[in-house]
């Protein structure tokens, strides 16, 4: 069955630091891929999404995320860590011909003052 | 910001009493999902629509109903509430001119109901 792991529940990184935070997928194909951000109380915002050709992906807020079809993976990536980050991330796939996308549990990022 | 609301933004009800959540989009998009977010769950989807009147079940279905009559409106309803159905309800559209789960998904603010 399809799924996205995102193995680490809570991160806490230091402002200023950086910072990655990790998914994997399982999927037979080749996905389409998501990185959406959660602040308290809100919907999600998309960061950036991967559909095909360049793997590095550059989004909004400085992000950036990297596929790997060889590790199954498309981790997210920032390389100076801001307060106004802190937030739930979410990892999501979409597979060709059909209407779902499969989250991921959620990473919830501490920011260290 | 994808023009998305929806109402209620908080409700508490009691259980067994029937819910209906709406949500309203003024992009004239295609595709629309009602999606529920559960602490380590992430997201779930419950039920989706391609068209008006044109609506499927996600994995999450069992006890929820939806109606599209219009494109700008997307209607869940629980048809009698339990308190396994608290939890924060996202709707989500999609212009879908490649398919739903192909194309970017924006998100509304969310709802977040108490079943007491």
């Amino acid at each position: 069955a399809q799924s996205v792991t995102q193995p680490d529940i809570h991160i806490t990184v230091s402002e200023g630091a950086s910072l990655e935070l990790r998914c994997n997928y399982s999927y037979g194909a080749t996905p389409y891929l998501f990185w959406y951000v959660q602040s308290p109380g809100q919907g999600l915002q998309l960061l950036l999404k991967y559909f095909s050709g360049d793997t590095l992906v550059q989004g909004i807020k400085g992000f950036e995320a990297e596929f790997k079809r060889s590790q199954s993976s498309f981790n997210l990536r920032k390389p100076s860590v801001h307060w106004s980050d802190a937030a739930e991330y979410f990892c999501a796939v979409g597979m060709d011909s059909s209407y779902k996308l499969i989250f991921g549990s959620g990473t919830r990022l501490l920011v260290r003052p | 910001d994808a023009g998305i609301t929806q109402s209620p933004r908080h409700k508490v009800t009691e259980t067994g009493t029937p819910v209906t959540l709406r949500c309203h989009q003024t992009e004239n998009h295609r595709y629309m999902y009602w999606y529920r977010q559960d602490p380590g769950h992430g997201l779930r989807l419950i039920h989706y629509s391609y068209g008006v009147k044109d609506t499927d079940k996600g994995e999450v279905s069992d006890g929820y109903s939806v109606s599209r009559s219009k494109t700008e409106d997307f209607l869940l309803t629980l048809e009698s509430a339990t308190s396994s159905q608290t939890s924060v309800y996202f709707c989500a559209i999609s212009a879908g001119l490649a398919g739903g789960s192909t194309d970017t998904q924006y998100f509304g603010p969310g709802t977040r109901l108490t079943v007491l």
